[in-house]
């Protein structure tokens, strides 16, 4: 099992650029999350689906929108990127009947 | 809202001594999930232990244990026996339903 895939690791974009990072997993997972974490801080849920077709804001959704179409992938998109963006960006799943979350390597974002 | 609080942003301990770490949260609900996570300098996050908390056992897990102050929300993390592996940031994570609340973070450094 690969476990948590992000793609890509690292990312420059331009103010108001837009892109989508990639998140799959492999475990059949029904639960999917998205955090950012800025320096120093600890991580910020975004969104997070609790299954296919499922999806709901977390405490700082503004500026992004996910999309839930297969249990494998959960797929984050920021349009219109501004400096405020730039962090890292992990993804984690969890089965629905245990406590654990499995991260992804995360994704360090930078918006020049 | 749900709020998780870490007051000690750095720590020291010498190599083979015990720490402790400090997390209190914020919440009026009565059934919910305590979490420390660990991050190394690798930035994956690693689940160290978890606290259901219906139970009021502290969990143990090898040199980690918890000690678990519902009445006082207050959730701490020791480490025995510290090895200069243990060198990470951990995070308080707190968990009710579908969601996931972090701190901010403790930033603890192993002295050989």
């Amino acid at each position: 099992n690969a476990g948590v895939t992000q793609t890509p690791k690292f990312r420059i974009l331009k103010i108001g650029q837009s892109m989508t990072l990639q998140c799959a997993q492999d475990m059949n997972h029904n639960y999917m999350y998205w955090y950012r974490q800025d320096p120093g801080m600890g991580l910020k849920l975004i969104y997070y689906s609790v299954g296919a077709g499922i999806t709901d804001k977390g405490e700082v959704p503004n500026g992004y929108n996910v999309s839930r179409s297969t249990t494998e992938d959960f797929p984050l998109r920021l349009e219109l990127a501004a400096p405020s963006q730039t962090s890292v960006y992990f993804c984690a799943s969890r089965e629905t009947a245990t406590y654990e979350q499995y991260f992804g390597p995360g994704t360090r974002l930078t918006v020049t | 809202a749900q709020t998780v609080t870490q007051s000690q942003p750095e720590m020291s301990v010498q190599e083979a001594e015990t720490v402790t770490l400090s997390c209190t949260y914020d919440t009026s609900e009565s059934d919910y999930y305590l979490f420390w996570y660990k991050q190394p300098p690798s930035r994956q996050m690693i689940l160290v232990i978890r606290q259901e908390a219906y139970k009021q056992q502290n969990a143990t897990e090898n040199r980690f244990s918890v000690n678990f102050q519902k009445a006082a929300k207050s959730f701490s993390l020791k480490i025995s026996d510290s090895q200069l592996g243990d060198a990470a940031m951990y995070f308080c994570a707190y968990r009710r339903r579908d969601k996931i609340i972090f701190g901010k973070g403790t930033r603890l450094h192993i002295l050989p």
